[in-house]
């Protein structure tokens, strides 16, 4: 069974702090997704990483794909309070067609 | 440019009957996902749909069933409910061979069954 370990499961942090959310597995993915969802609304996409070691920015957000394709990191500079939601990772496995999520992390950004 | 629309938003079911869940994929989307997701977990994959056929099932029983139109639209039917049915239901859609560049999801359906 393919299994995703997210890490940590909630964060409170004050504004302008820096975080890191890991997502891990022993399984190797063609494709590692991080959304993010809002209470009541389905997950936004984020990010895509395809490539071992890629690196990804997005604003004050970068995402990381391990060498083995089998772990993933996502870095928020100086957050706000805007940042706060649920994150989401999600592996797609080699030859399949399915998402494989990650149990999220909870993210509260405090003024 | 809409999105995935799903519907309905909300519906409360009794144990033992059956629902039926619909999709429209973001257009120019040809592919649908379908995903339960309970309670303070992440989603989990119940089946993909393309060209009108299943193109692949998660670890769900035969109870769950679904069906794809010549539109791309789709439906999760669920059958015999249980009270674990209950949960966010996400349809998710992307272009086929492009599924590692991301899914659009809608919504969702919340199910509750009582």
């Amino acid at each position: 069974t393919q299994l995703l370990e997210q890490s940590p499961q909630f964060l409170s942090i004050q504004e302008g702090e820096n975080l890191t959310v890991y997502c891990n597995s022993s399984s190797v993915f063609s494709s590692l997704q991080w959304y993010r969802q809002e209470p009541g609304e389905g997950p936004v996409l984020l990010v895509t990483v395809v490539t071992g070691g890629e690196v990804k920015k997005l604003k004050r957000l970068t995402f990381q794909f391990g060498d083995a394709r089998k772990d993933s990191s996502l870095h928020i500079t100086a957050a706000q309070p805007g940042d706060t939601g649920l994150y989401l990772c999600a592996g797609e496995p080699d030859s399949s067609y399915k998402l494989i999520f990650g149990s999220g992390t909870r993210l509260l950004v405090r003024p | 440019d809409a999105g995935v629309t799903q519907s309905p938003t909300h519906l409360i079911k009794t144990r033992g009957q059956q629902v039926t869940l619909r999709c429209s994929p973001k257009s120019g989307h040809d592919t649908v996902s379908w995903y339960q997701q309970a309670l303070g977990q992440g989603p989990q994959f119940i089946f993909q749909y393309y060209e009108e056929e299943e193109r692949q099932r998660g670890n769900f029983p035969d109870r769950f069933s679904g069906h794809q139109f010549p539109n791309y639209s789709s439906e999760l039917n669920v059958n015999a409910l249980l009270l674990g049915d209950s949960a966010l239901y996400l349809c998710a859609s992307s272009l086929v061979g492009q599924e590692a560049y991301g899914y659009t999801f809608g919504s969702g359906t919340r199910l509750t069954v009582v």
